[in-house]
């Protein structure tokens, strides 16, 4: 099993559309999560950090759950510039002092 | 603010030549460093990661190697590059308690 996993897509929808990632993590230790989002052929950027329960930024929403491992993301009212690969990551806490990536999520928004 | 710097942007190199990629952090003191490796429409594998200068950890056996000669630079390098190490180079740093990272803008690497 992967130590976190995501479907990797694509998500294709209409601009204005809403729509959800989730993501599983195989550590119950894990201690904090994160996205990022990719565009292609660039470097990743932090989208959204979700400490506790989660929290919401404009018209991005990441919810925890851990008693199931899981995290997501919500997008409202999809824009085109939303197109891009989204990145579950974990802060497993094993020592490391690194973060564990998924595989990331591709969303295309179409007009 | 901070920012991280990296170069060269794209490298193509002969099977067996050498390596070295440069990453410098600007605006913070004593951050932890990572080098991350992206293959073709696959994830981040981390590489090596360094908490302090001379103090490096790695986290795959293979042909490379890291330094970190100063506080805010981390080095990447190869002897000799194998067709298996073209990919896209990405460093990053972080110093946050909950280790939020912040990546460079990459280097993409073609072994020919």
């Amino acid at each position: 099993r992967k130590e976190v996993e995501q479907d990797p897509g694509p998500f294709n929808v209409p601009e204005g559309a809403t729509v959800a990632f989730n993501c599983t993590y195989s550590n119950s230790a894990s201690q904090s999560f994160f996205w990022y989002r990719q565009d292609c052929r660039k470097e990743p950027k932090l989208l959204m950090s979700v400490y506790s329960s989660g929290n919401e930024d404009g018209r991005f929403t990441a919810q925890l759950n851990r008693a199931s491992q899981y995290i997501s993301l919500l997008i409202r009212d999809s824009k085109l510039s939303d197109s891009a690969t989204y990145l579950c990551v974990v802060n497993m806490d094993t020592g490391r002092r690194a973060l564990t990536f998924g595989s990331g999520t591709r969303l295309q928004v179409q007009p | 603010s901070q920012t991280i710097h990296q170069w060269p942007a794209t490298l193509v190199q002969p099977v067996g030549s050498p390596l070295s990629l440069e990453c410098t952090v600007e605006g913070t003191s004593n951050p932890n460093l990572y080098w991350y490796r992206q293959a073709a429409g696959r994830g981040l594998q981390l590489l090596f990661y360094s908490v302090g200068i001379g103090q490096i950890s790695s986290e795959v056996p293979q042909n490379l190697s890291a330094s970190r000669p100063q506080d805010r630079q981390f080095i990447l390098s190869s002897k000799k590059l194998l067709l298996s190490d073209s990919g896209f180079y990405l460093c990053a740093w972080t110093l946050g308690p909950h280790n939020e990272q912040f990546f460079g803008p990459g280097t993409r690497l073609t072994v020919l």
